[in-house]
This record gives structure tokens, C-alpha cells and sequence, in this order.
């Protein structure tokens, strides 16, 4: 079946990595994704993997893919405030990729 | 160049009663999706219209939803009579083309509409 799981929160101290896990069940994944969500604003895409790749880095941010245990991991390097959010697990599937399936989101809180 | 928009951002209605979401997306994006978040749970897939067609609407949970594009811009969702489960965060996103690339085929959200039943 179609399923994603994530953590609900996660607390870190501001200047430390931010990690956030993921694990879903479809092997016909073809795009994996990360949408952040700030208060009172819409999802924004903040990176994507294809399905083939183990990771991808862009800034700040690190996507890493274990294709084997069906596991996606979102590391943010030195967390800022501005990086409190709400961050949504997402995939889409093979010939389905009209229609992203969502994890509940992991709400992290920065500590100062 | 404006984003997706969804309007009203929060409604509140009674049990029974009829309630229209709007979204108008990108301009020029033929692609237009709405997604649900009930509180706690995950964002789920509703329909998906290509232009004015409904392309897909496996997601909608029962004959009380009804979505429209008529003229393939702004959409409608209407939810008649809405129930208590309904409440929860409607999601509106567009996309411009269909080439199989997050790059090109990347959706874009709204704000979304809270909808509270009483």
C-alpha cells in the first residue's frame, strides 16, 4: 500500500544539524520530496530525489535515500530560527506522478 | 507573479450546511490538484483536473464533495451537506507541465482553507 511515516516532532538547538526521517512503503516510487510548511503559509518544495540517487545536497540542506529499507532523511546544517516549520514527507508514484502521497509532518521546534 | 490562491482562508460552519472553497492557480498552469489535511493525519490526494477535466478523482471521500473547473482556470470545491469529519485543511496546488520532472511538473500550494464544522 501507499503509506509514509515520519516522527511528530523533533526539538533542536539553534546552530545544531537538524535531522528528519522517513520511511515509506511503495518500491514504485519514482520522486521523493520535502515540502515545508511555515505558520499560516502553503507547502513549499524545498528539495526532491529521484529514486535512483542516494543523495543530493543543496545548501544547507541534505537529502539522503536508502532505497533498500525504504528510508528518506532531511538534514538541515546549522538550524536557524527561520527554519521552524512543519516538514512533510512526500512521494510520488511510478506512472502515478499526478498525485503525492504525504507523511503527517514532523513539526521542528528550534531551542535558542 | 502571483502564487496559487485559495479563498475564503478560514471558514466556520455549522453541520448540514454547504460550504465553497475556491483556488485559483498559477496563470497559465493547465494542471490543479486538491488535497485534504484532517488535524493530525497526513495530507491526502482529492482529484486532479487537467484543464476543466477531471483527470483523476480517486481521492474524494464521498458524493458530498463536488469540484469545478469550469473554463479550466479558478476551481470550486463544494462540500454539501458538510459533516463534523470534514473539518480539517483543504490544500490547493497547480502545476504547469506534464513531462514526468518534479522540475518542470513541480506543484506549487496554496495557503490552503481551514474549514471547521460545528
Amino acid at each position: 500500500g501507499e503509506d509514509v511515516e515520519q516522527s511528530l516532532f523533533l526539538s533542536v538547538r539553534e546552530g545544531d544539524s537538524s535531522v528528519i526521517n522517513c520511511t515509506y512503503t511503495d518500491s514504485s516510487s519514482t520522486y521523493l520530496y520535502w515540502y515545508k510548511q511555515e505558520p499560516g503559509a502553503g507547502l513549499q518544495l524545498l528539495t526532491y530525489i529521484f529514486s535512483n540517487m542516494d543523495m543530493k545536497q543543496d545548501q544547507r540542506l541534505t537529502v539522503l535515500l536508502n532505497k533498500k529499507d525504504k528510508h528518506l532523511s532531511l538534514r538541515i546544517a546549522d538550524t536557524q530560527t527561520g527554519d521552524s516549520a512543519i516538514y512533510f514527507c512526500a512521494e510520488s508514484l511510478m506512472n502515478r506522478d499526478d498525485k503525492i502521497i504525504f507523511g503527517k509532518g514532523t513539526r521542528l521546534h528550534i531551542l535558542p | 507573479e502571483a502564487g496559487v490562491t485559495q479563498f475564503p482562508s478560514h471558514s466556520v460552519i455549522e453541520k448540514g450546511q454547504t460550504v465553497t472553497l475556491r483556488c485559483d492557480p498559477i496563470s497559465g498552469h493547465d494542471n490543479l490538484y486538491w488535497y485534504r489535511r484532517v488535524m493530525g493525519k497526513e495530507i491526502k490526494f482529492l482529484l486532479h483536473f487537467v484543464k476543466e477535466s477531471k483527470q483523476d478523482e480517486s481521492g474524494m471521500p464521498n458524493n458530498r464533495f463536488l469540484a469545478e473547473r469550469t473554463g479550466g482556470t479558478y476551481s470550486t470545491l463544494k462540500v454539501q451537506p458538510a459533516e463534523l469529519e470534514d473539518s480539517g485543511v483543504y490544500f490547493c496546488a497547480s502545476s504547469h507541465a506534464r513531462t514526468g520532472l518534479p522540475s518542470t511538473d513541480t506543484q506549487y500550494f496554496g495557503p490552503g482553507t481551514r474549514l471547521t464544522v460545528l
